[in-house]
């Protein structure tokens, strides 16, 4: 997998707010994708970017990835406390480069 | 049900003692790798697969072996546990380049004493 840098580490939002975690890479990326952990859980796979300037939504959650294919963004509209988890954007397909991911917290 | 297992869910381990924590998935997956989770770490890549009979190393391989004689195993090997071991070990599969990503295992919570 390539490596990914992904900003913020750490986040706490009320609900309702919205929430931002961008990735970034020094290299042109194949692929990124997007997985989620609860606390106390596994990561589960989101979804997957592979084309430049690719935009795909999911209900509250809207996925990006750059022009360049070099950067990549979640943007969640309107929190909910079932939003809370670690969000990471690992690159590649036979083997991925996990980072540290971004904490989201959610406030009542 | 179809996904990945991981066995033991919790192990407690001596310094020193050998042990292999299992994973196994009924999906006729390629790609099999195996992660350990430490706190503020992210998830590092110990050993992968990308199919039966190949294996090769990830970030942090040192003091773990693995084998994979078979598409649907893959196990991991401590050699001689240490401390630094303690950790909590995730094993995922995909197929080649699927759009629907990694399946993960609900993961192995190790503690070396």
């Amino acid at each position: 997998g390539q490596q990914v840098m992904q900003i913020p580490q750490y986040q706490h939002v009320q609900e309702g707010e919205d929430f931002t975690t961008y990735c970034n890479s020094s290299t042109t990326l194949s692929n990124i994708q997007w997985y989620k952990q609860r606390p106390g859980g596994h990561p589960v796979f989101l979804i997957q970017l592979v084309k430049s300037g690719e935009v795909k939504k999911q209900k509250r959650l809207t996925f990006q990835f750059g022009e360049a294919k070099k950067n990549s963004s979640l943007h969640i509209t309107a929190t909910q406390t079932t939003d809370v988890g670690t969000y990471f954007c690992p690159s590649g397909y036979s083997t991925l480069t996990f980072g540290k991911g971004t904490m989201l917290l959610v406030s009542p | 049900n179809a996904g990945v297992t991981q066995t033991p869910k919790f192990q407690v381990l001596k310094t020193g003692q050998s042990m292999t924590l299992q994973c196994a998935q009924d999906m006729n997956h390629e790609y099999m790798s195996w992660y350990r989770q430490d706190p503020g770490m992210g998830l590092r890549l110990i050993h992968y697969s990308v199919g039966a009979g190949i294996t090769d190393q990830g970030e942090v391989p040192n003091g773990y072996n693995v084998s994979r004689s078979t598409t649907e195993d893959f196990p991991l090997r401590l050699l001689s546990a240490a401390p630094s071991q303690t950790s909590v070990y995730f094993c995922a599969s995909s197929f080649h380049r699927d759009r629907v990503g990694y399946t993960f295992g609900s993961g192995t919570r190790l503690t070396v004493v």
